[in-house]
């Protein structure tokens, strides 16, 4: 089956530190994947998408690149801030035929400090 | 602001209560979602309403039952929960697609929390 494996965190940034949140996946298949950002009390909202090989997604100063050959989706943003602070996602959708659920990772917990 | 609106965003109810959460959206979305999601843990998929037709039951017990009346309204009706259905109760809704919106990402709303006493 699908599988997404992101570390769990907390991590901890100065603010205008350089992130990195890596995310792998196994999947068949051409799958859709995704990071979603969960802000305290709040729901999931999507940060950015990639559908196909090599694609970038970017929002709001954030960027990951469909890695196929290393079936990776590594989360990237050259300057935190403390608004950035909040529970990051990676998730995956196959492509197949029928129904395909979303595979969601544990999620990484971001802690910006000023 | 989220596009998809849930209410009540917090509730408390007893073991014995009959209570509903609701779910609106109008994004002309066709396929609609909730799931459960406990402290610390990612969203767990319960069911999946595709064309106001339940498509997906993963397992979930009778004590929650959904209902899709029209194509932008999910409700999840909730009877003799137990403390350990205590948690954020999420509602999404995404493009049908192809296969239930096969890989369309889907957009979620704040949730209802929901305790359990």
């Amino acid at each position: 089956g699908n599988s997404v494996t992101q570390m769990e965190g907390p991590v901890t940034l100065s603010e205008e530190a350089f992130l990195t949140i890596n995310c792998t996946y196994t999947a068949t298949g051409y799958p859709s994947l995704f990071w979603y950002v969960q802000y305290p009390g709040e729901g999931l909202q999507l940060l950015l998408k990639a559908t196909k090989a090599d694609d970038k997604g970017s929002n709001k100063g954030f960027e990951a690149t469909y890695r196929k050959e290393t079936t990776s989706f590594h989360l990237e943003k050259g300057s935190v801030q403390v608004s950035d602070s909040a529970v990051y996602f990676c998730a995956l959708r196959g492509s197949s035929g029928g129904y395909q659920k979303v595979t969601f990772g544990i999620g990484t917990k971001l802690q910006v400090i000023p | 602001d989220t596009e998809v609106t849930q209410t009540p965003k917090h509730l408390v109810m007893g073991m014995t209560n009959k209570k509903s959460l609701k779910c609106e959206q109008h994004m002309g979305h066709r396929a609609m979602y909730w799931y459960k999601q406990k402290a610390k843990k990612p969203p767990e998929l319960m069911f999946v309403y595709s064309y106001e037709k339940l498509s997906i039951n993963e397992s979930v017990p009778s004590r929650f039952s959904p209902e899709c009346p029209n194509s932008s309204l999910l409700n999840l009706h909730l009877h003799a929960l137990q403390p350990e259905d205590s948690a954020l109760y999420l509602c999404a809704s995404s493009d049908a697609g192809t296969g239930v919106g096969s890989n369309q990402p889907q957009h979620f709303g704040d949730g209802t929390r929901l305790s359990i006493l």
